[in-house]
């Protein structure tokens, strides 16, 4: 067990609709790293935050969106979903910049 | 951007043969990570390894940073390391940046 917590596990929905997906990280680490793994894509960096501010942007989509609270958790925003949205999305977390992250469980999503 | 390639990109081996898997990178890194990512799809992590060597039981793992590469070392292999492999690294608190991976078989 990483300690990293993401959910769902799996997620089903149909094209055009929004869902979220959820992290919450190890227990005192500030950074929040979020990733889409596709068959054809492999793992894609898709945006960063450091206590509550985002720090970086890798391959994100305009449609995608993320935040981090307060409490450190995470949520990634994935909206007007499309049939090559279907994939598996990790959330990281390390303590601070550039020090040993760690992966959720991933969430499966399945845009039908 | 760094970029990162592992080789090779996929690997059979009988139960008990040793094996070993490289990782290349473009520019100088400060984070350096190899993961495993089972069949059911979870990334465990194996080293973190900037410089240097480390060993955790039949793995092992070699950082040579002023060459930009690193091996990882998997001795006596069992059925249970079959899977994918991934390098990852990162530059000054930035993500990491993945590797494609080398995809382990190894059969009994």
């Amino acid at each position: 067990d990483s300690g990293v917590t993401q959910t769902p596990k799996h997620l089903i929905t149909a094209t055009g609709q929004r869902v979220t997906l959820r992290c919450s990280p190890r227990s005192g680490d500030l950074s929040v790293y979020w990733y889409q793994q596709s068959l054809d894509q492999g793992l894609q960096f898709l945006i960063h935050y450091y206590n509550g501010e985002e720090r970086a942007k890798g391959n994100i989509l305009e449609r995608f969106s993320a935040q981090q609270f307060p409490d450190l958790h995470s949520e990634l925003n994935l909206s007007s979903l499309e049939l090559g949205d279907s994939a598996l999305y990790f959330c990281a977390s390390s303590a601070y910049l550039g020090t040993e992250a760690f992966f959720g469980q991933g969430t499966r999503l399945t845009v039908v | 951007g760094i970029q990162v390639e592992q080789s090779p990109p996929d690997l059979i081996l009988q139960e008990g043969a040793n094996s070993t898997l490289r990782c290349n990178f473009s520019d100088s890194v400060n984070n350096l990570q190899w993961f495993h990512q089972n069949p059911w799809g979870q990334l465990i992590n194996l080293f973190y390894i900037p410089s240097g060597t480390k060993q955790n039981g039949r793995l092992s793992a070699t950082t040579v940073a002023t060459e930009r590469y690193s091996l990882l070392y998997i001795s006596s292999s069992q059925t249970t390391d079959s899977g994918v492999y991934f390098c990852a690294v990162g530059q000054a608190g930035t993500a990491l940046i993945f590797g494609k991976g080398t995809t382990l078989s190894v059969s009994s």
